[in-house]
């Protein structure tokens, strides 16, 4: 069974960088043909679809925040992790680490539990 | 960019009731890429619906999903107990972006 947890501080100050680390378990990063996401949920934007990466080395990030997120990998740990850079109030939310069916139906099958990041002074 | 509209934003409803849950979309979308999503209280959203129709692994046959062009539905047949809670639907577009609704609460 597929797991994946989310870690990293769950206080951050403004103008800061948010940094955070999925780790997965029950499968290997560089097996299969998936994407795994980063999505945030706050009050104020709903659901919001961070970015993407696949071990192919593809990356993809919603244009709304693409100036300020990076997404990389670590495969020797089996992680892969969000940077947002500049982090404001609306940056504060529930961040979720995702994966998806592997079929294309682009569908997030597997979700870690989330972890709660404020940005607040 | 295409916007998701859900309604009713609270849905309340009884135990054994059926339920009837919209997702309008800003522009016809000529795929197939809507799913349905049940997240309840300090939980993840569990996938339940995906490709319009399609129910997920595990998901009981009494959610069902329907639609094409803008309107589309998600439908809980009897419901039970452990079915309230907050649903939404999700649509991904042919450049990678996913799509949310804003949600629908099903309350008791």
């Amino acid at each position: 069974q597929v797991q994946l947890q989310e870690s990293g501080p769950g206080l951050v100050k403004p103008s800061q960088t948010l940094s955070l680390t999925c780790t997965v378990s029950g499968a290997s990063i560089t097996s299969g043909n998936y994407y795994w996401s980063w999505l945030r949920q706050s009050a104020g934007k709903g659901l919001e679809w961070i970015g993407r990466m696949h071990i192919t080395g593809t990356i993809d990030y919603n244009p709304s925040v693409r100036r300020r997120v990076t997404i990389s990998v670590d495969t020797s740990k089996n992680q892969f992790s969000l940077n947002v850079r500049s982090v404001i109030a609306a940056d504060t939310g529930v961040y979720y680490c995702a994966r998806d069916d592997g079929r294309g139906w682009n569908v997030f099958e597997y979700w870690g539990q989330g972890t709660l990041v404020t940005v607040s002074s | 960019e295409i916007v998701l509209t859900q309604s009713p934003g609270t849905l309340s409803l009884s135990p054994g009731e059926r339920a009837t849950l919209s997702c309008r979309a800003s522009q016809s979308i000529g795929s197939s890429y809507v799913a349905w999503y049940q997240q309840k209280v300090g939980q993840a959203p569990r996938l339940l619906i995906y490709g319009v129709s399609s129910r997920a692994t595990g998901i009981p046959q009494r959610f069902s999903g329907s639609g094409s062009g803008t309107d589309f539905t998600l439908t809980i047949s009897r419901l039970e107990p452990e079915d309230f809670a907050v649903y939404y639907c999700q649509y991904s577009e042919r450049s990678p972006l996913f799509t949310f609704g804003q949600g629908t609460n099903l309350d008791i």
